[in-house]
């Protein structure tokens, strides 16, 4: 069974253009996350969609980050325009209806310049 | 509101020497406890995990025990090797309400030869 894939694994871009990060989720599960961890902090929450609808998004930090999962399936995450504190890492993770396991990906490295 | 606090890193250890990453957790609920870790260059994978009090998670020599009384769940190991090194990082989850995982800010641990 393949795991939670993300892409483009690394991403250098100037400040000010855009970025956009896919996650495709374990097959069958409903729970999607974003999480990122930038220069060497915590790992934070960024938002969760359960099938297509945003559960809780109070982890977005701001209006330049647009997450989308049209379908349910999977889910882009938008950064746009991008600032140099974006730099970081971005993990996606699912987890099936009602599981307590969550899988994360192997992550998005993200470099603003 | 919750927390994970995890002993301040990096740690640096000579191989073959017993472990312990210490961890902390302030919970509004009842949560599940998890230990997750990531190899230089890899995502996040997840080492353990323990949803109740006094269970106790296992996985690859790696032990930690959740303990109620202390609101803790200390990572340990006997025996580590050069392998071991990596970034980990104690999380929690509440059963109830908010799904989203909540991360302490991850402890490095290099192991020397």
């Amino acid at each position: 069974e393949a795991g939670v894939t993300q892409f483009p694994s690394h991403s250098v871009i100037e400040k000010g253009q855009t970025v956009t990060l896919r996650c495709d989720p374990i097959s069958g599960h409903d729970n999607l996350y974003w999480y990122r961890r930038v220069m060497g902090k915590e790992i934070k929450f960024l938002l969760h969609f359960v099938k297509e609808s945003k559960q809780d998004e109070s982890g977005m930090p701001n209006n330049r980050f647009l997450a989308e999962r049209t379908g349910g399936t999977y889910s882009t995450l938008k950064v746009q325009p991008a600032e140099l504190e974006d730099s970081g890492v971005y993990f996606c993770a699912s987890s099936q209806a009602g599981g307590n396991t969550i899988y994360f990906g192997e992550g998005s490295w993200l470099t603003v310049v | 509101g919750n927390s994970v606090t995890q002993m301040e890193g990096p740690v640096t250890l000579s191989e073959e020497a017993f472990l312990t990453i210490n961890c902390t957790y302030t919970a509004t609920g009842y949560p599940s406890l998890f230990w997750y870790v990531q190899y230089p260059g890899e995502g996040l994978q997840l080492l353990l995990k323990a949803t109740k009090a006094d269970d106790k998670g296992s996985n690859k020599g790696f032990e930690a025990t959740y303990r109620k009384e202390t609101t803790s769940f200390h990572l340990e190991k006997g025996s580590v090797q050069v392998s071991d090194s990596a970034v980990y990082f104690c999380a929690l989850r509440l059963v109830q309400g908010a799904q989203k995982l909540v991360f302490g800010q991850g402890t490095r641990l290099t192991i020397n030869p």
